[in-house]
């Protein structure tokens, strides 16, 4: 079985300054990883997701995370953030040894808040 | 492609009822999920089907949840006699099994038990 903990529930920033989100994962076996962003009463969009190859990853709106298999980690970071990257951020994992990334346990969640 | 997409947005249901949402999937996506979040958490896998077939299901389908996948397109997911604890919003999501893409996600159906 997996778990995700994200270790921070909510994270304040103000505007264009950096950013990071933090994530661990437990799992006996090899996982996918993932970020999603939520805005209010609205579906996930995925930001990035590590599945092999290089440990960091980009993904939109400027975000990138790196995966740290010693540490079982996956933070979420971005250098300068914008207003509109307020929302509420999930880490999930997948399960490596399926044929498909869409069963997915989730963290969670960290919501960011931008201040002017 | 229009995405994944949910009906109703919202659902107001008095405890004890019936309900039945729907989840259109993107056309050529063969697999299709249903999560559930609740306030404050994030989602939780309920099942998921592999075309028409429904492959697995969580502990956290009772037996008042049912799900179905008829023609292998659309999905329902239906909860007999609600309760409160129902009380969440329903996300479904749809993959493409043979590219191995990631999940799309609806926006979701927000059920509210009173």
């Amino acid at each position: 079985a997996q778990s995700v903990t994200q270790l921070d529930s909510q994270v304040p920033v103000f505007e264009e300054a950096p950013v990071e989100l933090r994530c661990n994962y437990s799992s006996s076996v090899s996982v996918y990883l993932f970020w999603y962003v939520q805005y209010p009463n609205q579906g996930l969009q995925l930001l990035l997701k590590y599945l092999s190859g290089s440990t960091l990853v980009k993904g939109i709106n400027g975000f990138e995370a790196e995966f740290n298999k010693s540490q079982t980690s996956f933070h979420l970071r971005k250098p300068s953030v914008h207003i509109s990257d307020t929302a509420e951020y999930f880490c999930a994992v997948g399960f490596a040894g399926g044929t498909s990334y869409g069963k997915l346990t989730f963290g969670q969640g960290t919501i960011l808040t931008v201040h002017p | 492609d229009t995405g994944v997409s949910q009906d109703p947005r919202h659902k107001i249901t008095k405890r004890g009822q019936n309900v039945t949402f729907r989840c259109d999937p993107i056309s050529e996506h063969n697999r299709l999920y249903w999560y559930r979040q609740t306030l404050g958490q994030g989602p939780e896998f309920l099942t998921y089907f592999q075309n028409e077939a429904q492959l697995e299901k969580s502990r956290l389908l009772s037996d008042r949840f049912s799900a179905e996948r008829p023609k292998g397109s659309f999905s329902t997911l239906e909860i007999q006699r609600t309760e409160q604890g129902d009380s969440a919003m329903y996300l479904c999501a749809s993959s493409f099994r043979e590219k191995n893409t990631e999940a799309f996600f609806g926006q979701g159906t927000r059920l509210t038990v009173v």
